[in-house]
């Protein structure tokens, strides 16, 4: 049971590059989202999934895309980076006791 | 003015000393989440409480719901301890948690 894995730890763009940044759950979790991580700031929302096929923004969605064809995998793309978009990543999904488990996280920079 | 506000901001303690942080929210919530990250590390979830009080080793976690506010302790404080924690809360309605920025413990031998 590895929980949540992210792909990759490490990543470097540049501006106008597009990426995605992998997701994967072994839990069988239905709640799975995306949040960012910069320097005191709390973790913002970018996008969450209920289930499979369904999709919804969180707080701060501009400039990332996602889609849940299976209950394991939540892509995060990245359509044309922007250095405003470095930041860490983390993915996680949600147990049925509400709790999130957190994927080690991506540490992106966009030059 | 962020829903969810921590304090203190930074905390160094000595070993062995009893720690407390603290979380307090302005909405109303279902439940609230402690995690912990440690430097360059990922974020693990410690406790998830909507009412009264978990314990977990050395952590202890308190809600009190009509006064928005939970803190969590840390007995016999560890250097091991030293890492980032942060609360977060479920709003009543919807399904979103909503993040404090966190408080960054050093615990010095």
């Amino acid at each position: 049971n590895a929980g949540v894995t992210q792909t990759p730890k490490f990543q470097v763009l540049k501006t106008g590059q597009s990426m995605t940044l992998q997701c994967a759950q072994d839990m069988n979790h239905e709640y799975m989202s995306w949040y960012r991580q910069d320097p005191g700031m709390g973790l913002r929302l970018i996008h969450y999934s209920v289930g499979a096929g369904i999709t919804d923004q969180g707080e701060v969605p501009n400039g990332y895309n996602v889609s849940r064809s299976t209950t394991e995998d939540f892509p995060l793309r990245l359509l044309s980076a922007a250095p405003s978009q470095t930041s860490v990543y983390f993915c996680a999904s949600r147990g049925e006791l509400g709790g999130e488990y957190f994927g080690a996280g991506t540490r992106l920079s966009v030059l | 003015k962020n829903e969810v506000e921590q304090s203190p901001q930074n905390l160094t303690a000595q070993e062995g000393e009893f720690i407390t942080i603290n979380c307090s929210y302005s909405v109303g919530i279902s439940a609230l989440h402690w995690l912990q990250q440690h430097p360059g590390g990922g974020i693990v979830s410690l406790f998830m409480l909507s009412s009264g009080k978990k314990k977990h080793g050395r952590l202890i976690a308190t809600i009190n719901i009509q006064e928005k506010h939970s803190s969590l302790h840390i007995t016999a404080s560890h250097p091991r301890d030293s890492a980032v924690y942060i609360c977060a809360v479920l709003r009543g309605t919807g399904n979103q948690f909503y993040f404090g920025t966190g408080t960054s413990l050093t615990v010095i031998p």
